[in-house]
């Protein structure tokens, strides 16, 4: 199936690190996203990472990729109070012999920083 | 560089009536995605578009949504008639490169539709 969890909600403190976990479905997605939504608004691209690396770091921003657990992690170092949002992580398995690249989302993780 | 554009930002319809929706994509953008958003849950692919051409339309409630994107540029999103269920956003997205390549789906701020 097509089924992308998350964790549905998750509390920290203004510095403290936060860590959304992800497990994905699909061994053959070649690229795994993380995206964030603030309320009201679309979702922005946080960062991604290629099947083949284990880990991305970008600024605040890490990545823990476990392929043989399908599990996906973003870390987000001295977490912000303006980090409050809901997080989604997605897959994109290569369907229909590549010709189509849809994201398949899992159901969003709401992070809420406590100042 | 400007943003993917919707319209409107916000619908309220009966049921039974009908609805559409506009998205202008980022310039030079091929591909084009409309995704629909149920309260509480992540964005699910309804239609993709490469230029003009349907590359993914599996997910989509044919008896009741349409959609075109005339000349590869705009789309649009119809949906006749609504049903209760329908009530979600509607989030349009486009992106540079297609399969086989690292790419980024630039998402619109979407329309949010209530049918009562």
């Amino acid at each position: 199936g097509e089924d992308v969890e998350q964790s549905l909600f998750l509390s920290v403190r203004e510095g403290d690190s936060s860590v959304i976990n992800c497990t994905y479905t699909d061994s053959s997605s070649t690229y795994l996203y993380w995206y964030k939504q603030e309320p009201g608004a679309g979702l922005q691209l946080l960062t991604y990472i290629f099947s083949n690396m284990d880990m991305k770091q970008d600024q605040r921003l890490t990545v823990l990729l476990n392929k043989k657990d399908k599990h996906l992690s973003l870390r987000i170092a001295d977490t912000q109070t303006g980090d409050s949002a809901i997080y989604f992580c997605a897959e994109s398995p290569p369907l229909y012999g590549g010709a189509t690249n849809k994201l398949i989302f899992g159901t969003g993780t709401l992070l809420a920083v406590q100042p | 560089e400007a943003g993917v554009a919707q319209s409107p930002r916000y619908k309220i319809i009966e049921k039974r009536q009908s609805v559409a929706f506009w998205c202008n994509p980022i310039s030079g953008h091929a591909t084009l995605y409309w995704y629909q958003q149920i309260l509480g849950q992540g964005p699910k692919l309804l239609i993709q578009f490469q230029n003009n051409g349907v590359v993914d339309d599996s997910q989509l409630p044919k008896d009741r949504f349409s959609a075109e994107r005339l000349k590869g540029v705009d789309s649009t999103l119809k949906i006749q008639p609504a049903k209760l269920e329908d009530s979600a956003v509607y989030l349009c997205a486009s992106s540079l490169f297609t399969s086989g390549k690292s790419y980024e789906q630039y998402f619109g701020p979407g329309t949010r539709l209530t049918v009562t």
